[in-house]
């Protein structure tokens, strides 16, 4: 079975901290893909990232950057120096072969970053 | 140039009734999507259709028909709503197969009373 579980169910911050958001998952596949997204509270789906399973590098853009650890099947996303227009809810999100087309979303981490 | 599209953005309509929402996207991707959100913002797949094929289909009441004209659109109908089916629907594009990202509607907020 294919699962993602961001243990953190809200986050909140002071401006300019840094701020990790965890994400574990289940799968048997050897080969996946894994996604962050970000719902800030206008509503909408944004797309930030997609790593492939077969590629660890870690990524950075901007004050963002990412953490794939297939040894703990982890993707932990990490927002340096925090701003409030980072307030948002943030899912994290796998995909794989014996899901077919299915993408399975984590339930969401909420973070507030107050000024 | 939006990308993807759904209307109506908000939907208030009473217990029983039929309504319909509709998306397009104008990215030339195959496959598209149907996604609910509850109220706990837990997003959950309701359809998949790759080029006018449905390929993924949740357990959804079958009271939702998803219709797909052509590969850039995707519409949503639901027969008989129930106070349950209050949410935020959610369409999504993307290339084929489980590799690729997918690019997301604004939403129609469905509200049942």
């Amino acid at each position: 079975a294919q699962k993602v579980t961001q243990a953190q169910t809200e986050i909140s911050v002071v401006e300019k901290e840094d701020v990790t958001l965890d994400c574990v998952y289940e799968t048997r596949d050897t080969t996946y893909y894994l996604f962050w997204y970000k719902q800030p509270p206008s509503g909408e789906l944004v797309f930030l990232i997609r790593r492939n399973s077969f590629d660890e590098q870690n990524e950075i853009s901007g004050r963002y950057s990412w953490n794939f650890q297939k040894s703990t099947s982890s993707f932990n996303f990490t927002i340096t120096a925090s701003q409030v227009v980072d307030s948002a809810v943030y899912f994290c999100a796998l995909s794989s072969h014996t899901g077919g087309f299915k993408t399975i979303f984590g339930a969401g981490t909420r973070l507030f970053v107050k000024a | 140039d939006t990308a993807v599209s759904q209307t109506p953005k908000y939907l208030v309509t009473q217990m029983g009734n039929d309504k319909s929402i509709k998306c397009e996207q104008n990215l030339g991707h195959d496959t598209m999507y149907w996604y609910k959100q509850d109220s706990k913002k837990f997003l959950k797949i309701m359809f998949s259709y790759n080029n006018k094929e449905l390929i993924i289909n949740e357990t959804v009441p079958n009271r939702f028909s998803p219709k797909s004209p052509d590969k850039a659109h995707l519409n949503l109908h639901i027969n008989s709503l129930e106070l349950g089916d209050s949410a935020v629907y959610f369409c999504a594009s993307s290339h084929p197969g489980n590799a690729y990202e997918q690019y997301f509607g604004p939403g129609t907020r469905l509200t049942v009373t």
